[in-house]
């Protein structure tokens, strides 16, 4: 069955970069995009990017140009997702999901929460 | 980029009670999907191409819609359904999502 298995928790300082990872498993990790989604804490979900792991192709949403940068290892069937000069405001949990067609996200990581705290 | 907008944001239904949860967009899309968020849980697809009930989701769920204007139906409420609804476009960049919808029971 397919499966999202993201990193752990992390703690960062103001002014770090975080980088997450998303094992993938139970389907052909190049036939799909693989989306990153931010839930900051009781709100609602925001789609950060995008990227597609036979080419490393990248769509990113505008507000997220510069703060996040997406790679994939083929070899692992492994996306990351770093997460750069953070700020409180990049305090939440991130979800890494597998785009399908007509743009729908099918499977979901488990999340990983992101605290930026000195 | 389009904005959905959910409503109401928040609501209450009794077991057994008809419940429709309204997603509008700002501009018209091709679809809309669907899903359920459970508390301390990651969201779950559960309503895709705007009517179709993705694996395990109990048909007396539905949804519907064209255009800028789609709706979720719970014919009947149950206790398992309480949780947040998010509707989710995915016809143009960026994709986005509507706020939400904080489901509970009466």
């Amino acid at each position: 069955q397919v499966k999202l298995l993201q990193s752990g928790a992390a703690l960062v300082k103001p002014g770090a970069s975080v980088k997450m990872s998303c094992k993938a498993s139970g389907y052909t990790f190049t036939d799909y995009w693989v989306s990153w989604v931010k839930q900051s804490h009781g709100k609602s979900l925001e789609w950060i990017g995008e990227i597609y792991p036979n080419s490393g192709a990248t769509n990113f949403n505008e507000k997220f140009k510069g703060k996040a940068t997406l790679t994939v290892d083929k070899s692992t069937s492994t996306a990351y997702m770093e997460l750069s000069r953070l700020t409180s405001e990049d305090s939440a949990i991130y979800y890494c999901t597998r785009w399908t067609y007509y743009g729908l996200f099918d499977y979901w990581g488990q999340g990983v929460m992101v605290t930026v705290s000195s | 980029e389009i904005v959905l907008t959910q409503s109401p944001t928040t609501m209450a239904a009794s077991p057994g009670e008809k419940v429709t949860l309204t997603c509008r967009a700002s501009s018209s899309v091709s679809y809309m999907h669907w899903y359920q968020q459970r508390s301390g849980t990651s969201p779950k697809l559960w309503i895709y191409e705007t009517s179709k009930l993705a694996s395990g989701v109990p048909n007396r769920f539905s949804g519907s819609g064209s255009g800028t204007s789609y709706s979720l139906t719970i014919n009947s409420m149950e206790t398992e359904d309480a949780a947040t609804y998010y509707c989710q476009q995915g016809s143009s960049y960026p994709n986005t999502f509507g706020a939400g919808t904080k489901l509970e029971l009466k």
